[in-house]
């Protein structure tokens, strides 16, 4: 079946880097994008940035400019996001989603991993 | 930057429908795609492209979008259906935005 999986929990210090793993399978990586979206604990989603699988292409949110790079590997069908700098207000719960190749937000998320917790504490 | 409001709550008695708007300037120019969230869960999208069912979403989901507004309609509320729901949309000036969230109520 069609699912993604990510890496497991991880805990930070501020000014730490965080990269996060999401493995695909059951449908052809390259033909879809993964968009990253991550939600603080009680509050809403957030849409980090989209990073299309067939060409690399990326889209960041201007909030995370600089701080954020997301990249695929083909041959294992993974999608990483990498989140530098880390700062308390980045704990969160973090995830990836099957998006279309073309551009984010075009058919909608259809796919979700399940999730991965990232706390960012001194 | 581009804003989607959304009520915080809304409440349905058991059987009866449910209507939940997102409300942003001219957005029934964009394609809108609405989620359902459980607690403890991943989302799940419920309606793409304003109105459009994903496989093994119940009819009784159903999507409007003109104007300035959006629904996200529920028939038949069932207590299952209690969750957050968010809105979402891609615009030139913000990339994606998701709204902020209503909490459906089952009475």
């Amino acid at each position: 079946q069609v699912q993604l999986v990510q890496s497991g929990a991880e805990v930070k210090k501020p000014g730490a880097s965080v990269k996060v793993s999401c493995k695909a399978s059951g449908y052809t990586f390259t033909s879809y994008g993964i968009s990253w979206v991550r939600q603080a604990p009680g509050q809403g989603l957030e849409w980090m940035g989209w990073i299309s699988a067939y060409n690399g292409n990326t889209n960041y949110a201007q909030k995370l400019q600089g701080r954020v790079t997301m990249t695929t590997d083909t041959s294992t069908s993974t999608a990483y996001m990498e989140l530098r700098s880390l700062r308390s207000d980045d704990t969160a719960v973090y995830y990836c989603a099957r998006e279309a190749a073309a551009a984010p937000a075009d058919y909608g998320m259809d796919v979700w991993g399940q999730g991965t917790t990232v706390t960012v504490s001194s | 930057s581009y804003e989607l409001t959304q009520p915080l709550s809304v409440s349905v008695a058991l059987g009866q429908t449910a209507r939940i708007t997102c409300g942003g300037n001219n957005i029934g120019s964009k394609n809108v795609h609405w989620y359902q969230q459980k607690p403890g869960q991943a989302p799940v999208l419920v309606i793409y492209r304003d109105s459009n069912r994903p496989s093994g979403i119940p009819e009784r989901f159903s999507g409007s979008n003109s104007g300035n507004t959006a629904t996200l309609t529920i028939s038949r509320a069932q207590a299952g259906d209690e969750a957050d729901y968010y809105c979402q949309v891609w615009d030139s000036s913000t990339n994606v935005v998701f709204g902020g969230g209503t909490k459906l109520t089952v009475l």
